[in-house]
């Protein structure tokens, strides 16, 4: 079975400081994908790793995608209180035979940016 | 209106009543989702549309019932749920059903059940 872990589960703090959060997984998967949920919304697509060692770069968010394609992770610089939601990494199940299938997720990290 | 759109946003209801979510997309996707989303659990995929087909059901108890009368319009019938159904439902879609190495959920905002 397929699972996502995501360190740490909460996140506390003061606006401008740096922060990274973690996905591991001890499976492979072909893709990962990270969200943001803000409160009283849904998940919203933040960006999507594809290649092992790839690191995409989306203003102060920093996202780098594992060289076994096991794990990921984001890293925010000079925190904002706009920061503030759920962050959910979810990657593709993938079958034997290599096919793919719906995503799968991690329980979230929880960042809460304080002004 | 655009994206994906949920209705009621919030809903209350008794063991022993019926009531239906309802999400809509304006997405011209061909895959539709119904989620669910309690605390300290990771999102639990429940119900899978593809083309107004069924693809995939994960163990969901027959209290939850889903229909989808067109590509654009999902349902989940709710009937004498249990406590800890309570959840946020998120509905989603997708441009098709597997999702590829570029492919994307688009989430509604979610409907915030409590059941009594």
């Amino acid at each position: 079975t397929q699972l996502l872990e995501q360190s740490p589960q909460f996140l506390s703090i003061q606006e401008g400081e740096n922060l990274t959060v973690y996905c591991n997984s001890s499976s492979v998967f072909s893709s990962l994908q990270w969200y943001r949920q803000e409160p009283g919304e849904g998940p919203v697509l933040l960006v999507t790793v594809v290649t092992g060692g790839e690191v995409k770069k989306l203003k102060r968010l920093t996202f780098q995608f594992g060289d076994a394609r096991k794990d990921s992770s984001l890293h925010i610089t000079a925190a904002q209180p706009g920061d503030t939601g759920l962050y959910l990494c979810a990657g593709p199940v993938l079958y034997y035979g290599g096919s793919q299938g719906n995503l799968i997720f991690g329980k979230g990290t929880k960042l809460s940016v304080k002004p | 209106e655009t994206g994906v759109t949920q209705t009621p946003r919030h809903l209350v209801m008794g063991m022993t009543n019926k009531k239906s979510l309802k999400c809509e997309q304006h997405l011209g996707h061909n895959a539709m989702y119904w989620y669910k989303q309690s605390a300290k659990k990771p999102l639990e995929l429940m119900f899978v549309y593809s083309l107004e087909e069924r693809v995939e059901n994960n163990s969901v108890p027959s209290r939850f019932s889903p229909e989808c009368p067109n590509s654009s319009h999902l349902f989940l019938h709710l009937h004498t749920l249990q406590p800890e159904d309570s959840a946020l439902y998120l509905c989603a879609s997708s441009q098709d059903r597997v999702v590829s190495n570029t492919g994307e959920l688009f989430f509604g905002e979610g409907s915030r059940l409590t059941v009594l």
